[in-house]
């Protein structure tokens, strides 16, 4: 069962553009969304990361938001440039017991100058 | 960001030999270890979840005798592929996390398993 489910599988932005990637979860006790960027051949890296209780997190050009209601989550990556182009998992987790991550099947972002 | 190094980055092997993969948290220690394996161009699946001195959890259809799991100490874990055949050639990734309240794992740069 696929607890997480993200969109879009690949994204093709021109630099300075606005990509969104969003996600959706179904277990209702996840309660941390973090977001990771992941290089060819290289592991991920922690992007950010949100809670339940807030609706928008913003760290440099990075910007989640959340809706609870909705069960969604999204990425916005501001003024998009070249380097920016990797694959994105969304992931979410519980803050208890394991705290294992789920992982999205991730958006491969590709940015043209 | 904490720092979490994995050797060897890549390793090629002979079908039926073992292959032992390191997994350190350098700067902090890590009450709790990931095991992921990620196939090319697919999202990472967790495998097991280890805690330093216990025996790790595998998650369903990882075979515990396949993949041998040891979290010897606070900042390290070893992840055995017994027996490798080609089907196990892969890219294996670990992650750590501290203890205490924090959610946040940090990944390895991965281990780049080829069977021949």
């Amino acid at each position: 069962q696929q607890q997480v489910k993200q969109s879009p599988q690949s994204l093709i932005v021109q630099k300075g553009g606005i990509p969104i990637i969003n996600c959706a979860y179904e277990n209702t006790a996840f309660d941390y969304f973090p977001w990771y960027q992941q290089f060819p051949g290289k592991g991920p890296a922690l992007l950010i990361a949100i809670r339940p209780d807030v609706s928008e997190k913003k760290e440099g050009r990075f910007t989640i938001s959340f809706n609870k209601s909705a069960k969604q989550f999204s990425l916005h990556i501001m003024d998009s440039q070249p380097g920016d182009s990797a694959t994105y998992f969304c992931a979410a987790s519980k803050s208890t017991g394991r705290r294992a991550l789920t992982f999205g099947s991730g958006t491969r972002l590709q940015v043209q100058p | 960001g904490a720092v979490v190094s994995q050797h060897p980055s890549r390793v090629i092997c002979k079908s039926g030999t073992s292959v032992k993969i390191e997994c350190r948290s350098l700067d902090f220690q890590a009450t709790t270890m990931f095991w992921y394996r990620q196939f090319p161009k697919q999202s990472l699946m967790l495998m097991a979840t280890s805690n330093e001195g216990s025996k790790a959890t595998y998650e369903q259809g990882v075979e515990k005798d396949k993949f041998l799991i040891n979290h010897a100490s606070l900042t390290l874990s070893t992840l055995t592929v017994t027996s490798a055949h080609p089907e196990d050639s892969s890219f294996y990734i670990c992650s750590a996390r501290a203890g205490g309240l924090t959610d946040t794992q940090y990944f390895g740069p991965g281990t780049r398993l080829t069977v021949l």
